[in-house]
C-alpha cells in the first residue's frame, strides 16, 4: 500500500531529552512537511523540504530540527529547546502536479 | 503572507439538514484551496480542492465547496448531514503548486441525529 507512514504513534520523552519522529513516504513525492498541532489550534508548520538535502523553516522552527538525505524520509528532531513539546505532530508530502499534500496518522508526543 | 480564517469554532447541525463550514483566505496570486477532515486521533483526510475552473467543487463523501474571488470565501458545504460527518474541518490555502499549505483553525462539526 502507498502512503506516509509516521512511527511511534505515542511517545513520551522526559525533560531535557532530544526525541526523533519518524516519518516515511512511498508515494514518490518529492515535498515534505512537518505541521504540529495543539488542542483547539490549527496546524502550525515547523519544517518542510521540497527536495532531497534541502530544507525549509516553516513558522515554528525553534527547538526542532529536521533532515532529508533521502526522498522517502523524512525525521523531525525535538530538541531540549523546545519549551512546550506536547503535542500531535504530522508529516505531510506532496507533488506539485497534484497541489493536495497527503498526511501520515501522527505522532503524539508527551512530556513527562 | 497567505492566511485563512475560519470564524466558527463549532458548528451544529441537525442529521439531514444542510451543512456549511465558513472559509475565507488571503494570498497573493491566485489561490489553491483545500479541504480536509480530521477525525480524533487521526491525520487528516483529503475532501476537496480548488485549482482553477468551475468555481463549484465537488469531493468526497457528498461534499462540496463553492470559490467565491470576490469573497475571498471557500466555504465548505453538504446538502444532507449525516452523524457520522461529525469532525474537525480545516480549510487551507496555498499561494503556488508545490508551496507550503497554510491552514485556518478548524471547525469542529457536531451533527445530532
Amino acid at each position: 500500500d502507498g502512503g506516509i507512514t509516521q512511527s511511534p504513534k505515542y511517545l513520551f520523552r522526559k525533560e531535557g531529552q532530544n526525541v526523533t519522529l519518524s516519518c516515511e513516504q512511498n508515494l514518490n513525492h518529492d515535498a515534505m512537511y512537518w505541521y504540529r498541532q495543539d488542542p483547539g489550534q490549527g496546524l502550525r508548520l515547523i519544517y518542510y523540504s521540497q527536495i532531497v538535502n534541502d530544507f525549509q523553516k516553516g513558522d515554528i522552527a525553534e527547538g526542532y530540527s529536521v533532515s532529508r538525505e533521502k526522498k522517502e524520509s523524512f525525521p523531525l528532531t525535538v530538541t531540549s529547546a523546545q519549551k512546550n513539546p506536547t503535542a500531535f505532530y504530522l508529516c505531510a508530502s506532496s507533488i506539485p502536479q497534484r497541489f493536495e499534500a497527503f498526511f501520515g496518522q501522527g505522532t503524539r508526543l508527551t512530556v513527562v | 503572507a497567505q492566511s485563512v480564517a475560519q470564524p466558527e469554532d463549532q458548528v451544529n447541525v441537525a442529521e439531514g439538514n444542510p451543512l456549511t463550514v465558513k472559509c475565507t483566505y488571503s494570498v497573493s496570486g491566485n489561490p489553491y484551496l483545500f479541504w480536509y477532515v480530521q477525525y480524533p486521533n487521526r491525520g487528516l483526510q483529503f475532501l476537496l480542492k480548488y485549482i482553477t475552473g468551475d468555481n463549484l467543487v465537488k469531493g468526497s463523501y457528498g461534499f462540496e465547496a463553492e470559490f467565491n474571488k470576490s469573497q475571498t470565501s471557500f466555504h465548505l458545504k453538504k446538502p444532507s448531514a449525516l452523524v457520522s460527518d461529525s469532525a474537525l474541518y480545516f480549510c487551507a490555502v496555498s499561494g503556488a503548486a508545490g508551496n507550503k499549505l497554510t491552514f485556518g483553525g478548524g471547525t469542529r462539526v457536531l451533527v445530532k441525529p
